[in-house]
């Protein structure tokens, strides 16, 4: 059983450009969060997606966007970057209706911004 | 509003050291409690978990005890080993807020031979 993958591993770009993460959750899951984790930093929420709707979501711009797909996988995509959006991009799935509920987290991908 | 606090590190141990990692949380209502791992260059691992004021979620060794009355879940292991080194990340999550995590800083811990 594969758990949750992100790609791609690492990612250089350059201030003002456009990037996209992907996601794909643990099998049987339904639900995905996206978290930034700043370098020595606790992660960050930035929103949540559930049946290909966004549910919640922290506080972050409107240049972060999401997708989730019918196949429940999804997409981060970060517009007009800035410097400090350099960080650790953590993809995170559950089961909305888990009784504890548990997030399961992916290896996460490294974004450099130049 | 929901937050975690965790104890600065780093913490560096000798091995067979005792452990403990305080963690103290402030939430309305009655969140689940975790304790999160992460080792270097990797994301986060699920280490315990505890659901109600009183449960002690244990795990390798590592235990910690949901308490209510001091709004705390500190990380606790009898004997470190140097493949604990790792950052911990206490974190709360509850319905309230649609099961959004909120996490601390980390702590990190070396264990040294």
């Amino acid at each position: 059983d594969a758990g949750v993958t992100q790609s791609p591993t690492h990612l250089i770009k350059t201030r003002g450009q456009q990037v996209t993460l992907r996601c794909s959750p643990k099998s049987g899951h339904d639900t995905v969060s996206w978290y930034q984790q700043a370098l020595g930093q606790g992660p960050q929420f930035i929103f949540q997606y559930y049946e290909e709707e966004e549910r919640q979501r922290g506080n972050f711009p409107d240049r972060f966007s999401g997708h989730q797909f019918p196949n429940y996988s999804s997409e981060l995509n970060v517009n007009a970057l800035l410097l400090g959006d350099s960080a650790l991009y953590l993809c995170a799935s559950s089961l909305l209706g888990d009784d504890p509920y548990e997030q399961y987290f992916g290896p996460g991908t490294r974004l450099t911004v130049t | 509003g929901n937050s975690v606090t965790q104890m600065e590190g780093p913490v560096t141990l000798s091995e067979e050291a005792f452990l403990t990692i305080n963690c103290t949380y402030t939430a309305t209502g009655y969140p689940s409690l975790f304790w999160y791992v992460q080792y270097p260059g990797e994301g986060l691992q699920l280490l315990l978990k505890a659901t109600k004021a009183d449960d002690k979620g244990s795990n390798k060794g590592f235990e910690a005890t949901y308490r209510k009355e001091t709004t705390s879940f500190h990380l606790e292991k009898g004997s470190v080993q140097v493949s604990d080194s790792a950052v911990y990340f206490c974190a709360l999550s509850h319905a309230g807020t649609g099961n959004q995590f909120y996490f601390g800083t980390g702590t990190s811990l070396t264990v040294i031979p």
